[in-house]
C-alpha cells in the first residue's frame, strides 16, 4: 500500500507570492492533517479536512487556507508569503474508525526568499 | 488546550545501552492517545509507539516501550539494545479521543555513540 505522498518535495517562493501544496493520502484513509515545522516554533498544527470539510484549524492567519477533495486528496495554499513562511510542512492522513494513528509524508520544504 | 512538555533537548546513549526520553503533558481529558514519533535526518515522521489512555498497561514495540503512568500525566519512552539507526529527533505526541490534532512536544535529539 503506498504511503502518504506530498508534492512538491522542495519549492522555492518570492515573497508576496503564493503557493500550493498537495498531499494524497494513504489509501482508505480519510482524514487528513496538515503541520507546519520550523526550527523556533517546532510542529504546529494548521488544519485538519474530513469528508471535504475543515473540521480543526491551527492558530494561523487567513493566509493559509486548505481543501480536501472527494478523492480526499488535500491541497494547502498560502498566500502573499513571508519570509517567516519558510518551513517543513508535513500532511498526515489517518483512518476515521477505531483507534488510529497518523501517518506522514515526507513533507514539503518550502522557502521564501 | 493541551501542552507537551520534552524537557530533555538532546539524549546521547552508548550502541546497545538503554535511554529514556521523557514527556509530559497537560489535559483535562480522561480519554486520549500518547504517541512516540521518529524522525530521522530524512524528516519523514515514522510512528514508534502509541498508547490509549484507558489501557494500563504500558505498550511495547520490540526494543521500545512506555511507562506511562496516568495520574502523573507522564509518558517516557525507554529505548533498549541502542542501533544506529535509532539516532533521530523524537516527539511525544498528544492526541484527544474525539480529535484528530495532534499536540507536538519539542523533541528531544537522541545521539548514538558506536
Amino acid at each position: 500500500k503506498a504511503g502518504v505522498t506530498q508534492t512538491p518535495r522542495y519549492l522555492i517562493k518570492t515573497r508576496g507570492q503564493q503557493v500550493t501544496l498537495s498531499c494524497s493520502p494513504i489509501s482508505g484513509h480519510r482524514s487528513v492533517s496538515w503541520y507546519q515545522q520550523t526550527p523556533g516554533q517546532g510542529l504546529q498544527f494548521l488544519f485538519e479536512y474530513f469528508s471535504e470539510t475543515q473540521r480543526n484549524k491551527g492558530n494561523f492567519p487567513g493566509r493559509f487556507s486548505g481543501r480536501q477533495f472527494s478523492n480526499s486528496r488535500s491541497e494547502m495554499n498560502v498566500s502573499t508569503l513571508e519570509l517567516g513562511d519558510s518551513a517543513l510542512y508535513l500532511c498526515a492522513s489517518s483512518l476515521v474508525q477505531g483507534i488510529t494513528e497518523a501517518f506522514f509524508g515526507q513533507g514539503t520544504r518550502l522557502t521564501v526568499v | 488546550a493541551q501542552t507537551v512538555t520534552q524537557s530533555q533537548p538532546e539524549m546521547s546513549v552508548q550502541e546497545a545501552e538503554t535511554v529514556t526520553l521523557s514527556c509530559t503533558y497537560d489535559t483535562s481529558e480522561s480519554d486520549y492517545y500518547l504517541f512516540w514519533y521518529k524522525q530521522p535526518p530524512s524528516r519523514q515522521m515514522i510512528l514508534v509507539i502509541r498508547q490509549e489512555a484507558y489501557k494500563q498497561q504500558n505498550a511495547t514495540e520490540n526494543r521500545f516501550s512506555v511507562n506511562f503512568q496516568k495520574a502523573a500525566k507522564s509518558f517516557s519512552l525507554k529505548i533498549s539494545d541502542s542501533q544506529l539507526g535509532d539516532a533521530a529527533m523524537y516527539f511525544c505526541a498528544y492526541r484527544g479521543s474525539n480529535d484528530y490534532k495532534l499536540s507536538f512536544g519539542a523533541g528531544t535529539t537522541v545521539t548514538v555513540r558506536a
